[in-house]
């Protein structure tokens, strides 16, 4: 019941399109759900973050659709760049001390 | 300010060597945490503290311990190094927010 279901696990995408990264809970408990984004070598930095009381969140190119009666929520990255090649890996977490739980991570590459 | 900091970023260790990963921010963060990544496994929970002095297991937390004298230090302590603990291991700090911010990593090999 803690897991966090993450597919694909690699997508290769052209340069301009769009990248679509899925997950699926099972915690009815989760109330925090964020998207963290990790370059080679380094570690993960927090991308982009929504709670289940809004369907969609959006910061840029960057956008989160929640879908609670589904327990679903997804990443899509808009105009794909080749900066945007990374691991992207989402999380969930119920207040419990801040405990994240992990999706296995999605290898994005964007073709130029 | 700079952030979470981990040593060392490489270390290869014999089986049954010890080591310990240190770990060190500088945020005044209460909470923090050690993840170990393995591929295709996401990022596993080994320990986390919520403050100095207390300190819980995680998902994942044979073969490892913890302490937290103080507020900015969460050290990770290998002692019988065994091959399955070959990894990427990541410490992390939590604020007032939500937003975890981690470490740089240090990759270990156990051979």
């Amino acid at each position: 019941q803690q897991q966090v279901k993450q597919s694909p696990q690699s997508l290769i995408v052209q340069k301009g399109g769009i990248s679509i990264i899925n997950c699926a809970y099972e915690n009815t408990a989760f109330d925090y759900f964020p998207w963290y984004q990790q370059f080679p070598g380094k570690g993960p930095a927090l991308l982009i973050a929504i709670r289940p009381d809004v369907s969609e969140k959006k910061e840029g190119r960057f956008t989160i659709s929640f879908n609670k009666s589904a327990k679903q929520f997804s990443l899509h990255i808009m105009d794909s760049q080749p900066g945007d090649s990374a691991t992207y890996f989402c999380a969930a977490t119920g207040n419990q001390g801040g405990k994240l739980i992990f999706g296995q991570g999605t290898e994005l590459s964007v073709k130029p | 300010n700079a952030g979470v900091t981990q040593t060392p970023k490489f270390r290869i260790l014999k089986i049954g060597q010890s080591m310990t990963l240190q770990c060190t921010q500088d945020m005044n963060h209460n909470y923090m945490y050690w993840y170990r990544q393995d591929p295709g496994m996401g990022l596993k929970l080994i320990y986390y503290s919520v403050g100095a002095g207390i300190t819980d297991k995680g998902e994942v937390p044979n073969g490892y311990n913890v302490s937290r004298s103080t507020t900015e230090d969460f050290p990770l302590r290998l002692e019988l190094a065994a091959p399955s603990q070959t990894s990427v291991y990541f410490c992390a700090s939590l604020g007032g927010g939500s937003e975890q911010y981690f470490g740089p990593g240090t990759r270990l090999t156990v051979t």
